[in-house]
């Protein structure tokens, strides 16, 4: 157990729609990553936040947006799906202090459908 | 730009044999690594990392791993496989891009034999 939660569990929605995902971080997690993970494939880096604040982006258009609040939960937001957003989405929280060290530990994730 | 690549998409062997999962990394500055693995319906897991200061790294569940600049290595180890570690195994490098993020290899999926 990692302490990261995440709901729900899995979600079925049809393209166009739009839908928020949920993290609930460890307690002095400062900083929350999202990741999708396609079927087969590695997670790919989203965006980041730290102190409620995005401070990093991967390579994801503006209908993937985010928020972090301040009792250590957090919402990845998609706007406008695609068939392509089915996926599994996994938050990961760390402290935030050790840089390039810093462990990130997982929620077990949310399996997104687009139909 | 730093990048890891995973050997094998899939890896089979016998219970109690050797486990060798392959990772090599591409990066221009001491790189920081990371094992994770998933287990089916469930979040990664983080089996060990490097953060130079040691080349031999133990992890959990008796897994090991050597960072080996000259190769650009970072193999995964574990002497006699169980049952319990069919799984899916991920390398990851730390890349720092005005924060610190992960970019994963794909993956290798290990069966074990019994």
């Amino acid at each position: 157990e990692t302490g990261v939660t995440q709901s729900p569990t899995h979600l079925i929605k049809t393209r166009g729609q739009q839908v928020t995902l949920r993290c609930s971080s460890q307690s002095g997690h400062n900083t929350v990553s999202w990741y999708q993970q396609a079927l087969g494939q590695g997670p790919q880096f989203i965006f980041q936040y730290y102190r409620e604040e995005e401070n990093g982006r991967g390579n994801f258009p503006p209908r993937f947006s985010g928020l972090q609040f301040p009792n250590y939960s957090s919402e990845l937001n998609v706007n406008a799906l695609e068939l392509d957003d089915s996926a599994l989405y996994l938050c990961a929280s760390s402290t935030g202090t050790s840089g390039g060290t810093d462990t990130q530990y997982f929620g077990p994730g949310t399996r997104l459908t687009v139909l | 730009a730093q990048s890891v690549t995973q050997l094998g998409s899939h890896v089979s062997v016998s219970e109690g044999a050797l486990v060798l999962l392959r990772c090599n990394y591409s990066s221009s500055v001491p790189p920081y690594l990371f094992w994770y693995v998933q287990y089916p319906n469930q979040g990664l897991q983080l089996l060990l990392k490097y953060t130079s200061a040691a080349t031999l790294v133990k992890g959990i569940n008796g897994f090991e791993a050597e960072f080996k600049k000259s190769e650009t290595s970072f193999h995964l180890t574990k002497p006699s496989a169980h049952m319990r570690d069919a799984a899916e195994y991920f390398c990851a490098v730390s890349v720092s891009s005005g924060t610190y993020k992960y970019i994963f290899g794909t993956g290798t999926r290990l069966k074990v034999l019994a």
